[in-house]
């Protein structure tokens, strides 16, 4: 099973801040690499897909990059709505394979 | 719009059975892969299982392997997931998810991610 690690595991920033989250897998996965995001008590909402493809209807201000076994997610400007928590998730293979999540809280 | 509805959660004891539900609407059912993932309170994401749009394919991860099947029926646009032999590490909350695929240009080949996830549905295992 291919194995996804995210760091850190949380972070505290300010509104406006640049925020940066790294996820890497055990081996390489092109790149085929989602990113989510969830907050407390919902649904995780997809981001991400294709390592650097924003899904529909996601603001601009998130971005993503990398490939092979290493992988970002950048929030430009911080904003209230932007706290939560973040996974990556691979789906090069099967068991698609979650990274433990980042929770990105407010400083 | 895309709506996923997860239903059938509930309380079983140890060892018991539950069946999950998940209606979909607002795309078409049938040419869709979907998948059931799990969160354990205060825990990640895991990934249940997998069936194809037209239910040829199933997998299914280690921890569940045996114990739960994932089926559909694609005349009633619904998802399901049949539980048994439960256990109390199964406790979560279970979500649906939609499979969308896109052309890969450096493969030449058709890749699937989720684009939609329903809203949950709580399943505690406890004497």
């Amino acid at each position: 099973d291919i194995q996804m690690t995210q760091s850190p595991s949380s972070l505290s920033a300010s509104v406006g801040d640049r925020v940066t989250i790294t996820c890497r897998a055990s081996q390489g996965i092109s790149n085929y690499l989602a990113w989510f995001q969830q907050k407390p008590g919902k649904a995780p909402k997809s981001l991400i897909y294709a390592a650097s493809s924003l899904q529909s209807g996601v603001p601009s201000k998130f971005s993503g990059s990398g490939s092979g076994t290493d992988f970002t997610l950048t929030i430009s400007s911080l904003q209230p709505e932007d706290f939560a928590t973040y996974y990556c998730q691979q789906y090069n293979s099967y068991p698609r394979t979650f990274g433990g999540g980042t929770k990105v809280e407010i400083k | 719009q895309v709506q996923l509805v997860e239903s059938g959660g509930g309380v079983v004891q140890p060892g018991g059975s539950l069946r999950l539900s998940c209606a979909a609407s607002g795309f078409t059912f049938s040419s869709y892969g979907m998948h059931w993932v799990r969160q354990a309170p205060g825990k990640g994401l895991e990934w249940v299982a997998f069936i194809r749009y037209d239910g040829s394919n199933k997998y299914y991860a280690d921890s569940v392997k045996g114990r739960f099947t994932i089926s559909r029926d694609n005349s009633k646009n619904t998802l399901y997931l049949q539980m048994n032999s439960l256990r109390a590490e199964d406790t979560a909350v279970y979500y649906c998810a939609k499979d969308v695929g896109y052309y890969d240009i450096l493969t030449g080949s058709t890749k699937y991610y989720f684009d939609y996830w329903g809203q949950g549905t709580l399943v505690t295992v406890s004497s």
